[in-house]
């Protein structure tokens, strides 16, 4: 079983919608973060989460919220989908401390089409 | 704030030949720097990092990186590739600074095309 755990893998709306993405992880990790990755330019930060208490809106959060329901679970939110958020969207864990603590684990991935 | 230019948008390259992913980075503080490789249809994965100590940094997959500070450059290599190393090819910064914003902040990533 995956360590970062995407649902749904892939989804396809309408304008208007509301979109829900989930993320769950058995890596223990406090931080978790959500990317958004579109062809031609990399990933972005859309949200990140360092505990329970604490999120944190990163380079492109406009049109997206987050709930953080547990240490283990980060869900991604689009009230009312719109075309231009058609992408592939990463779901991310990192640890704190030690010597990992930079490194990034990501889910495999959730394609959202908005037609 | 930091960012990241991979100079190459697509790289295609014999296989067995060697290659050369070019990274540069632009950052006030200290950093560390990593390579993530995306396979087709998966998601990222940690190919090598460079958080501090020797500026060679070996990783997986026979890939290896130089951290260079003067050019503030982080150019991934290998010295044969393989058909399997058809990938996309990112590469991350992340700052010692420790408030603001965090996570890490990607290229636009490079694609690596083996031609047999």
């Amino acid at each position: 079983d995956a360590d970062v755990t995407q649902t749904p893998r892939n989804r396809i709306t309408k304008t208007g919608k509301r979109i829900m993405l989930e993320c769950s992880q058995t890596k223990g990790h406090d931080r978790m973060y959500w990317y958004r990755q579109d062809p031609g330019l990399g990933l972005r930060l859309i949200y990140y989460s360092f505990d329970v208490k604490d999120i944190n809106k990163g380079e492109i959060s406009d049109g997206y919220s987050v709930s953080r329901q547990a240490q283990a679970k980060f869900s991604l939110s689009l009230e009312s989908a719109i075309p231009n958020q058609t992408a592939l969207y990463f779901c991310a864990t990192s640890d704190s401390g030690g010597r990992s603590k930079r490194e990034l684990f990501f889910g495999e991935g959730s394609r959202l089409t908005v037609l | 704030a930091q960012s990241v230019t991979q100079l190459d948008s697509q790289v295609p390259v014999f296989e067995e030949a060697p290659v050369e992913l070019r990274c540069n980075y632009s950052s006030s503080v200290s950093v560390y720097l990593f390579w993530y490789v995306q396979y087709p249809n998966q998601g990222l994965q940690l190919l090598l990092k460079y958080l501090s100590g020797s500026t060679l940094v070996k990783g997986i997959n026979g890939f290896e990186a130089e951290f260079n500070k003067s050019q503030t450059s982080f150019h991934l290599r290998k010295p044969s590739v393989h058909i399997s190393d058809t990938a996309e090819y990112f590469c991350a910064v992340s700052t010692f600074s420790g408030g603001g914003a965090d996570g890490l902040t990607f290229g636009k990533g490079t694609h690596l095309i083996i031609q047999p």
